[in-house]
């Protein structure tokens, strides 16, 4: 079956990039995507790849994919102290989402 | 507007009971998918309701029960409750279900469950 892998933890200064990284095992997806997740609450959609893109940037986000080596990453530039939280890399697969897989989940810390 | 919303937020309950945990889908939404969190997990896919039918469902086992109204709001229903069942339950709400795009699905804001 599919399978999501992240690293579990990453800590960064304050002013620093972050760079999130997910490996996935299979995917005819039409978007892969990143979620964030703060303490004690639900899911929120950070942003979303197009599958025929390489890149996409978002303000200080940005989300590479190379499709060949079925990697997808998150840079996080100037991070904040609000940026900590845990991040998610989740793959609908097929495109329907009843069949998303999401990554165990990668926990950033801020350091001020 | 309100978006997805879920009761309780929190709820403690004994192994071997059983619990109803409920949506409300954001408004114009008619599809909802509920998930299952583990601490230390991503979220876990249970299953889907569209038009009051489970249509999809993830690898969970057969305590898990569901429903969904008229009104589109949902009720996820576990029975004999395990301690592993421990987990924040998420609900997500979308249009129109299978077809639509990952994006297009807004979660609430879970319900954490705690089995002793």
């Amino acid at each position: 079956g599919e399978d999501v892998e992240q690293s579990l933890f990453l800590s960064v200064r304050e002013g620093d990039s972050s760079v999130i990284n997910c490996t996935y095992t299979d995917s005819s997806s039409t978007y892969l995507y990143w979620y964030k997740q703060e303490p004690g609450a639900g899911l929120q959609l950070l942003t979303y790849i197009f599958s025929n893109m390489d890149m996409k940037q978002d303000q200080r986000l940005t989300v590479l994919l190379n499709k060949k080596d079925k990697h997808l990453s998150l840079r996080i530039a100037d991070t904040q102290t609000g940026d900590s939280a845990i991040y998610f890399c989740a793959d609908p697969n097929s495109g329907g989402y009843q069949k998303v897989t999401f990554g165990t989940g990668t926990k950033l810390q801020v350091i001020p | 507007d309100a978006g997805v919303t879920q009761s309780p937020t929190h709820l403690i309950k004994t192994r071997g009971q059983q619990v109803t945990l409920r949506c409300s889908p954001k408004s114009g939404h008619d599809t909802v998918s509920w998930y299952q969190q583990a601490l230390g997990q991503g979220p876990q896919f249970i299953f889907q309701y569209y038009e009051e039918e489970e249509r999809q469902r993830g690898n969970f086992p057969d305590r898990f029960s569901g429903h969904q109204f008229p009104n589109y709001s949902s009720e996820l229903n576990v029975n004999a409750l395990l301690l592993g069942d421990s987990a924040l339950y998420l609900c997500a709400s979308s249009l129109e279900g299978t077809s639509r795009p990952l994006h297009e699905q807004y979660f609430g804001p879970g319900t954490r469950l705690t089995v002793t």
